[in-house]
């Protein structure tokens, strides 16, 4: 069964800092792709960044790079050069291309970024 | 350009009643999606809708219906409300080419007590 695990309920970073937040996933299915949400505390789902298990290389946005490996099945999020306003739930998710459109996310990780 | 919309923001029902969480969204986008999140989970897909005129479930469809009216509109009802929906519900939307990049509404909390 598809399936994605956070394994970081929490995480905390002093600002200007990089930090990691880890996600593995597994499925059977060769094409699917992964992406990361962030939703502040006004509830709103943002999306970051995806990247396809086809990909070649590791999706980039601004301040936000997925680390990818994909014999590991680890889609870790990195946000480079912290800011207050990163604190927030971040999600990661799987969508499995083919078949129905089943989207699994993981439980999240809430990130504070302190001063 | 409002994006996606839901309505309502908050609801509480009781326990058997019934009502009807309105989405829509301007973006022309083909797909369309109902999420439910619970306090500690992540999203849980309850139904999409690939296109106009079709309906698929989710992982969690028991208990709900879904009516995809036209391409902007796609509502999710509840015929007989029970505690185990009380939850927030995130209405998305995405187009065919960036199907993973989904753009979701504010969300509608609901409470049944």
């Amino acid at each position: 069964a598809q399936k994605i695990t956070q394994t970081q309920p929490g995480m905390f970073v002093q600002e200007k800092e990089a930090v990691t937040l880890d996600c593995t996933y597994d499925t059977s299915d060769p094409s699917y792709g992964l992406f990361w949400y962030k939703q502040p505390s006004s509830g709103e789902m943002i999306f970051l960044i995806y990247q396809g298990s086809y990909d070649q290389q590791n999706a980039t946005e601004g301040r936000y790079s997925l680390n990818f490996q994909k014999a590991r099945k680890s889609a870790n999020l990195v946000i480079s050069a912290s800011q207050l306003g990163d604190s927030a739930m971040y999600f990661c998710a799987m969508r499995i291309k083919g078949g129905s459109e089943k989207l699994v996310f993981g439980k999240g990780t809430k990130l504070t970024v302190n001063p | 350009n409002a994006g996606v919309t839901q309505t309502p923001k908050f609801q509480v029902l009781k326990t058997g009643q019934s009502m009807t969480l309105q989405c829509a969204q301007d973006m022309n986008h083909n797909s369309m999606y109902w999420y439910r999140q619970d306090p500690g989970m992540g999203l849980r897909l309850i139904y999409y809708s690939a296109s106009e005129g079709t309906t698929d479930k989710g992982e969690v469809p028991n208990g709900y219906n879904v009516s995809r009216l036209n391409k902007r509109e796609f509502s999710l009802r509840l015929e007989s409300a029970a505690p185990s929906q009380t939850s927030v519900y995130f209405c998305a939307s995405s187009d065919w080419v960036r199907v993973y990049e989904q753009y979701f509404g504010p969300g509608t909390r609901l409470t049944v007590t």
